[in-house]
């Protein structure tokens, strides 16, 4: 158990909906990591962010925005869903923006837009 | 731009067997550099890593790395494989402009009685 939690694990929806993904870093760590693991893309960073403050961005999709909360909690959501975003989301968490930190993964949560 | 490669898709070892997954990597300035382990229906675990000093980097699990720079590698190797390594397996490098990863595409490594 790397300490970090993503809910929901498994979500199904249809084309041209909208869903909100939710990570909860590790105690004490103030940066979160969003990546898409998907078939035919691999793993990719999407966002960064740090202490609620965007640090970089990745290959996300304009129809995609994340957020930073004041408690560290962050919010993936996914727009007009198309059936290519389906996919494993997961979320990592650091302690600060280090350079070689460790970053520490959730379980993921599988999207499958139908 | 930084890459990662890894060569091998697939890998099938017997159990006790030596096991070595290649990853190679591109970047201009001194690379951080990841092993992570994912189990089917699990996050990713970080086996071990390295971004400066010896090396010949120690992981959990009895794995360790080598980082040769002439070679621009960072292989994985344990002396013998248990059955419960079975697992997918990720090369990743951190650049020092930003602290997000960059991924290989995975060695799916199958363990045989």
């Amino acid at each position: 158990d790397s300490g970090v939690t993503q809910t929901p694990k498994h979500l199904i929806t249809a084309t041209g909906q909208r869903v909100t993904l939710r990570c909860s870093p590790r105690s004490g760590d103030l940066s979160v990591y969003w990546y898409q693991q998907s078939l035919d893309q691999g793993l990719q960073f999407l966002i960064h962010y740090y202490n609620g403050e965007e640090r970089a961005k990745g290959n996300i999709l304009e129809r995609f925005s994340a957020q930073q909360f004041p408690d560290l909690h962050s919010e993936l959501n996914l727009s007009s869903l198309e059936l290519g975003d389906s996919a494993l989301y997961f979320c990592a968490s650091s302690v600060d923006t280090g350079r070689g930190e460790t970053q520490y993964f959730g379980p993921g949560t599988r999207l499958l837009v139908l | 731009a930084q890459s990662v490669t890894q060569p091998d898709i697939h890998i099938t070892v017997s159990e006790g067997a030596s096991l070595e997954l290649r990853c190679n990597y591109s970047y201009g300035a001194t690379p951080y550099l990841f092993w992570y382990v994912q189990s089917p229906g699990q996050g990713l675990q970080l086996l071990l890593k390295y971004f400066s000093g010896d090396t010949l980097v120690q992981g959990i699990k009895g794995f360790e790395a080598e980082f040769k720079r002439s070679q621009s590698s960072f292989n994985l190797r344990k002396p013998s494989v248990h059955w419960s390594d079975a697992a997918e397996y990720f090369c990743a490098v951190g650049t020092t402009g930003a602290n997000n990863l960059f991924f290989g595409t995975g060695t799916r490594l199958t363990v045989i009685p």
